[in-house]
């Protein structure tokens, strides 16, 4: 299966200050296949982006993806309080599909 | 508004059975044309994706479970199902159903619900 990696494991910001999220593939993956999710404590995951940078509905553009082949990035252009959470990324082009293991974005 | 529920029991002894049922609202499992997968998270960590069941009722599973797993569905009720087998306490985690999979991203989710393996 493919193995998904993301980095850093925690991430230490302030609000206002950029987020870049990294997210890696053990193998290469189609950009129409890489997914991020958003999870705040006790809740559902949320999907934000699809297709490597195509925003989901309701999703704001301080959030952006972008990447291909093996490496992609989640970017929070400035982080508003309510983005403090935790960022999965997801491979669904190769079964089964798979997820990062998650960043924590944090309050500095 | 699509709205998934998962609904099932809390705690599973080991050897037994972990059945869960997601209700769906707002969408047609059997004429929509998604997928619907079960993925779960143990705790503290990651997402696994566990399987799905497509519209047409063909199934695809983790192969890390697909020896225990059965996921099915019941078109008149708009509920889909899945049953693991011969629990163990590794199976214990917070269960979440969602819409898609495949090619698809899960892009409604229900809310999820514990279950813990414990004799």
């Amino acid at each position: 299966e493919v193995v998904v990696t993301q980095s850093p494991g925690t991430l230490s910001l302030s609000p206002g200050d950029r987020a870049t999220l990294s997210c890696r593939a053990s193998q290469s993956i189609s950009s129409s296949y890489l997914a991020w999710y958003q999870q705040k404590p006790g809740q559902a995951p949320r999907l934000l982006i699809s297709g490597t940078s195509n925003r989901a509905t309701g999703i704001p553009d301080r959030f952006s993806g972008s990447g291909s082949g093996t490496d992609f990035i989640l970017t929070i252009s400035r982080l508003e309080p309510e983005d403090f959470a935790v960022y999965f990324c997801q491979q669904h082009g190769i079964s089964p599909p798979t997820f990062g293991q998650g960043t924590k974005v944090e309050i500095k | 508004q699509v709205l998934l529920q998962e609904s099932g029991p809390g705690l599973v002894k080991p050897s037994q059975t972990l059945s869960l049922t997601c209700t769906v609202s707002g969408d047609s499992i059997s004429s929509g044309g998604y997928y619907w997968s079960w993925v779960r998270q143990h705790p503290g960590e990651g997402l696994e994706w566990i399987g799905y069941i497509y519209y047409r009722g063909t199934t695809n599973y983790n192969p890390s479970l697909k020896s225990r797993l059965t996921i099915s569905m019941d078109a008149s009720n708009n509920h889909f199902s899945l049953k693991l087998r011969f629990v163990t306490a590794a199976d214990t985690a917070l269960y979440y159903c969602a819409r898609g999979g495949g090619y698809d991203v899960l892009d409604y989710w229900g809310q999820g619900t514990l279950v813990t393996v414990s004799s």
